[in-house]
């Protein structure tokens, strides 16, 4: 299947500091990409959706000035999180749809290791 | 709004039995459900998708059921390995690839 990764894959951080999260896909295109927070014990939960070339579309909840998107590229979407505080602190994991340029169904969505961040 | 539940949180079985994991959700009518698997500390990984005018779907040891009627889906591992530990999620597509997803069921299979 198709392979999303992240970077980094975990970060600690001081309180009030940003911090930049990548997602990639590596072998297929992905003009739509994906956010998920997921707490301990909890199941992810959609923040927002990264669009190429256009604005990110956020859920409901979600502060779009606190959770920077920017989807630059069709291989490429990052999440910052400006001035984090210790309630950031989750896993953040990123999604791709493949378009059916890497093969596998349409629906199928690729998601990526995640990334554990620690805000202190 | 979109409400789905999987029927535990934990199952616990012995290794060569048949787990069941069941997937309820409510306000909705889906055209396709999807199961992920779950280990700590990893993002999910795609399992298998059933549409709505689909009634079964296998994938080698895995079985999935959907009927719309009853809102459900059941997603059976026979002749289950330690190895199938993890916490299984069942997600509904929303519209546009935006998924959202139950609670999850950690599964424990023990030798």
């Amino acid at each position: 299947g198709a392979v999303v990764s992240q970077h980094p894959s975990w970060v600690i951080c001081k309180s009030g500091t940003s911090v930049k999260i990548e997602c990639r896909s590596l072998d297929f295109q992905a003009t739509t990409m994906f956010w998920y927070r997921q707490f301990p014990k909890q199941s992810l939960m959609l923040m927002a959706t990264s669009n190429e070339g256009s604005k990110a579309t956020y859920e409901q909840g979600v502060e779009k000035d606190k959770f920077l998107i920017n989807h630059a590229s069709l291989t490429l979407s990052t999440l910052t999180v400006t001035s984090a505080h210790p309630e950031d602190s989750s896993f953040y994991i990123c999604s791709a749809r493949d378009q059916g340029l890497a093969g596998g169904t349409y629906n199928e969505q690729f998601f990526g290791p995640g990334t554990r961040l620690t805000v202190l | 709004s979109q409400k789905i539940e999987q029927n535990s949180e934990a199952l616990n079985i012995q290794e060569g039995k048949t787990a069941t994991l069941t997937c309820n959700y409510t306000n909705y009518s889906p055209a396709y459900l999807q199961w992920y698997r779950q280990d700590p500390g990893r993002g999910p990984v795609f399992l298998l998708l059933i549409r709505e005018n689909e009634k079964e779907k296998r994938k080698e040891r895995l079985k999935v059921t959907f009927d719309t009627t009853l809102k459900q889906s059941l997603f059976h591992i026979t002749a289950s390995q330690p190895a199938d530990s993890a916490t299984y999620l069942c997600a509904l597509d929303i519209g546009g690839g935006k998924l959202i997803f139950g609670q999850g069921t950690e599964l424990s299979v023990k030798p």
